[in-house]
């Protein structure tokens, strides 16, 4: 099982990023994604779709349907500047637990 | 607070072995699966394996099955990834993960800071 992203996404301060993970009939699976900042351990963002983590700014939200599952970050701030990961457990596979290539996400 | 400490790490040569170790605190280790994620320089997140809680249970993903053994030790409160015959393509960040399991629906809720291994 694939997941696709996009290698960058630009916005300026204060707009809304949309960053999206690509996987056949996504939709059907739950999706989690993680922010990691240069030289830093990956952080859990969103979980199970849309859930946020304790501590995790309610700025932070997700959707998952059809094929395309987003992680969207409204206002967006300069400290959001990092590489997300989407993430999904798929039991027809060895890999079990698959990553999404990774988007960096530059704030202008 | 949940604190997940890898050591180990370093500099190997290639066909060498390496442990790294994870030490846990801040939760009830017993209570958790446990994992081990890898990150090549300037790449993406890479699944090594999974334990299970009482440690009766390993997963490996497809690539890592054969040269990487995990291991836990629950009165230690620590995990283990022994890492054998390694290659140059095994250099890369190894992070240790606690993992969430749930109905089709696993997840690392906390990592660790990650341990340098360069072969």
């Amino acid at each position: 099982y694939v997941l696709t992203q996009s290698p960058s996404v630009s916005v300026a301060p204060g707009q809304t990023a949309r960053v999206t993970c690509g996987g056949n009939d996504i939709g059907s699976k739950s999706v989690h994604w993680y922010q990691q900042k240069p030289g830093q351990a990956p952080v859990l963002v969103v979980h199970d779709d849309t859930d946020r983590p304790s501590g995790i700014p309610e700025r932070f939200s997700g959707s998952n349907s059809g094929n395309t599952a987003t992680l969207t970050i409204s206002r967006v701030e300069a400290g959001d500047e990092a590489d997300y990961y989407c993430q999904v457990w798929d039991s027809n596979t060895d890999q079990r637990l698959i990553f999404g290539g990774g988007t960096k996400l530059t704030v202008l | 607070q949940v604190q997940l400490v890898e050591s180990g790490g370093g500099l190997v040569k290639p066909g060498g072995s390496l442990r790294l170790s994870c030490a846990a605190s801040g939760f009830a280790f017993t209570d958790y699966y446990m994992s081990w994620v890898r990150q090549a320089p300037g790449k993406g997140l890479e699944w090594i394996g999974y334990i299970s809680s009482g440690g009766g249970v390993v997963y490996y993903a497809h690539s890592m099955k054969g040269r990487f053994t995990i291991s836990r030790d629950n009165a230690k409160t620590s995990l283990f990834l022994q890492m054998n015959s390694l290659r140059a393509d095994d250099t890369a960040v190894y992070y240790c993960a606690r993992l969430v399991v749930s109905a089709d629906s696993d997840y690392f809720d906390f990592w660790g800071q990650g341990a340098l291994v360069t072969v």
